[in-house]
């Protein structure tokens, strides 16, 4: 089954507490990015990546780091997590063919 | 920078209604548009993709037009049920430069159906 997975589902955190939110995809597909749901904000992209050790910001990447070491995976990292990273995250993954976003179940984090 | 507006923010409707939700776009130079559906604190769901090059798409009851030009698409619900109740958004797929192109997201439409 196409898929796009995300783990953990839910993480509840502290400050400054690093932590990591792996992503991954088994489409074969180029493209991957992060995104946080806010209410009021909308969806909002953090990081993309075009391929493999190709990456780039998207409109909030403050806080964040990405990478793209393998072409299925594309982990989201808090170094130091503070308390207005607390969101919902979406991983989505798309193809250079232009057949769509597909989304992972996403990642609610809290940040204490 | 592409911006994405979609109205109204929240619909309500008594079942069995047809009816159309919203999206705006300011740039027009567009790769695709996307359709989602997300229940609460859920995911999103890929509802109907349209391409650039396309007028409109059909699944089921639902039917979703894209004027490029005006910076326009719609979504039409025919015959809603209460299932229908979720978030729709919508998102324009535009290039960004460096030969990426950059997925920007409405707010969304809020429905809800009335059994």
């Amino acid at each position: 089954e196409a898929q796009v997975t995300q783990n953990p589902r839910y993480l509840i955190t502290v400050t400054g507490k690093k932590l990591t939110v792996t992503c991954s995809q088994n489409m074969n597909h180029e493209y991957m990015s992060w995104y946080r749901q806010d209410p009021g904000l909308g969806l909002r992209q953090i990081y993309y990546s075009m391929n493999v050790e190709v990456t780039d910001k998207g409109d909030v990447p403050e806080g964040y780091k990405v990478s793209r070491k393998e072409k299925r995976n594309f982990p989201l990292i808090l170094e130091s997590p503070s308390p207005n990273q607390t969101s919902l995250y979406f991983c989505a993954s798309s193809s250079t063919s232009g057949m769509g976003e597909f989304f992972g179940p996403g990642t609610r984090l809290t940040v204490l | 920078k592409q911006e994405v507006t979609q109205i109204p923010a929240a619909l309500s409707v008594p079942e069995g209604e047809n009816l159309v939700l919203n999206c705006s776009f300011t740039d027009s130079a567009i790769y695709n548009l996307q359709w989602f559906r997300q229940d609460p604190g859920k995911g999103l769901t890929s509802l109907l993709l349209i391409q650039s090059s396309q007028r409109e798409q059909t699944s089921g009851r639902l039917n979703a037009s894209l004027d490029k030009s005006s910076g326009r698409s719609t979504l039409y619900i025919a015959a809603s049920q209460p299932g229908d109740s979720a978030t729709y958004l919508c998102a324009v797929r535009g290039y960004s430069g460096a030969g990426s192109y950059q997925l920007t997201f409405g707010k969304g439409t809020k429905l809800s159906v009335i059994p």
